[in-house]
């Protein structure tokens, strides 16, 4: 079992402020997504990427693979309520196996 | 119907019942999966599907059997579980590969007794 590590587990922050959540692993991926999954449904595809060192940028969501494809990370700016749900990211070992981060429960408070 | 839809949303069972999960898709996908969400772990593969064959099977106790009729339903079978299989049971569907883009159901929460 290849573990993604994902910190901080919780957190919680005011409508405006900006965060950075960790998925960190000792095992090396092919490719790695994040995930944000609402209460009472399934995860929902953000982004994926592929090649060390990628930044993605989605909006308010900027998402960076690690160089040496072992961890990654995701940054809100100015972030909103409508942000808040579970961050998951999961990680491709370039055969058919697929692991889940930890979780990170965000909540944007108004 | 669009997506992916899972059958029941909530399900309570004995030790001894036995039950079935519905999945179905709706979006013309090859591969269909069944994920395992319990409190406190990491979302967990359980069965991998392509073109209606099993292709992955992750050291799954057999009191969880997998059916996969056609490429756009996914049954899971429940015998004899345990309290400690109380958990979200999520279907996801992908075009081919794990790593296309997957779309969950929203689950079915199990609660074993």
């Amino acid at each position: 079992t290849q573990l993604l590590e994902q910190s901080p587990q919780f957190l919680s922050i005011q409508e405006g402020e900006n965060l950075t959540v960790y998925c960190n692993s000792s095992s090396v991926f092919s490719s790695l997504q994040w995930y944000r999954q609402e209460p009472g449904e399934g995860p929902v595809l953000l982004v994926t990427v592929v090649t060390g060192g990628e930044v993605k940028k989605l909006k308010r969501l900027t998402f960076q693979f690690g160089d040496a494809r072992k961890d990654s990370s995701l940054h809100i700016t100015a972030a909103q309520p409508g942000d808040t749900g579970l961050y998951l990211c999961a990680g491709a070992d370039g055969g058919n196996q697929f692991y889940f981060g930890t979780g990170t429960s965000l909540t944007v408070i108004p | 119907e669009t997506g992916v839809t899972q059958t029941p949303r909530h399900l309570v069972m004995g030790m001894t019942n036995k039950k079935s999960l519905k999945c179905e898709q709706h979006l013309g996908h090859n591969a269909m999966y069944w994920y395992k969400q319990s409190a406190k772990k990491p979302l967990e593969l359980m069965f991998v599907y392509n073109f209606k064959e099993q292709t992955e099977n992750n050291s799954v106790p057999s009191r969880f059997s997998p059916e996969c009729p056609n490429s756009s339903h996914l049954f899971l079978h429940l015998h004899t579980l345990q309290p400690e299989d109380s958990a979200l049971y999520l279907c996801a569907s992908s075009q081919g590969t794990i790593t296309d883009t997957q779309y969950f159901g929203p689950g079915t929460r199990l609660t074993v007794l």
